[in-house]
């Protein structure tokens, strides 16, 4: 069965910190996406990036940067020199990636982060 | 505003009353989600529209939810005689087809936050 566990329920860290957060998943498929989303207070989920199981490269955009390591099924999230904007709820999901796939996705809990001035 | 768009933001209704909810996806995209999100979890598939045909329905969508998109544009959601247990946030989402197994992100609206009271 495919799972997504996002072990940090909260992080409260000071402004121009660096934070991770961790997203571990279960999958038997050989082929799936992984996604970062990030739900600010107003509710929309907001698309951050989505990574295939085939590219282990790491990715950097801007602030944020992501670490994808088959090896131990995790796809943690870095951001460095936070900043208040950032503070959202961010969830972590799976999905499969198989032709005419209907592109369920399988969310993790969500890891709250504040980021305090 | 050419993203997906959720009509009502908020909606309050006594037990028992019936509710509709409409989803606007992005114009281009002929996958559309409904999703249903509990405070402090990550959201549930509930099912899945590809054009106007309903491919998908999850078990948590019981016979008191009825999902349509009759055009293969906008979708209605409705629950009947609702019950406190169906307060939460309902998202709906839209994506690209996932071509040759590429997965493609899912945009999402902002939610309508239902409270039954």
């Amino acid at each position: 069965a495919q799972k997504v566990t996002q072990a940090q329920t909260e992080i409260s860290v000071v402004e121009k910190e660096d934070v991770t957060l961790d997203c571990v998943y279960e999958t038997r498929d050989t082929t799936y996406y992984l996604f970062w989303y990030k739900q600010p207070p107003s509710g929309e989920l907001v698309f951050l990036i989505r990574r295939n199981s085939f590219d282990e490269q790491n990715e950097i955009s801007g602030r944020y940067s992501w670490n994808f390591q088959k090896s131990t099924s995790s796809f943690n999230f870095t951001i460095t020199a936070s900043q208040v904007v950032d503070s959202a709820v961010y969830f972590c999901a799976l999905s499969e990636a198989q032709l005419n796939s209907n592109y369920q996705l399988i969310w993790g809990a969500g890891t709250k982060l504040i980021i305090k001035p | 505003d050419t993203g997906v768009s959720q009509d009502p933001r908020h909606k309050i209704t006594k037990r028992g009353q019936n509710v509709t909810f409409r989803c606007d996806p992005i114009s281009e995209h002929n996958r559309l989600y409904w999703y249903r999100q509990t405070l402090g979890q990550g959201p549930e598939f509930l099912t899945y529209f590809q054009n106007e045909a309903q491919l998908e329905k999850s078990r948590l969508l019981s016979d008191r939810f009825s999902a349509e998109r009759p055009k293969g544009s906008f979708s209605t959601l409705e629950i009947q005689r609702t019950e406190q247990g169906d307060s939460a946030m309902y998202l709906c989402a839209s994506s690209l087809p996932n071509d040759r197994g590429r997965g493609t992100e899912a945009f999402f609206g902002q939610g309508t936050r239902l409270t039954v009271v």
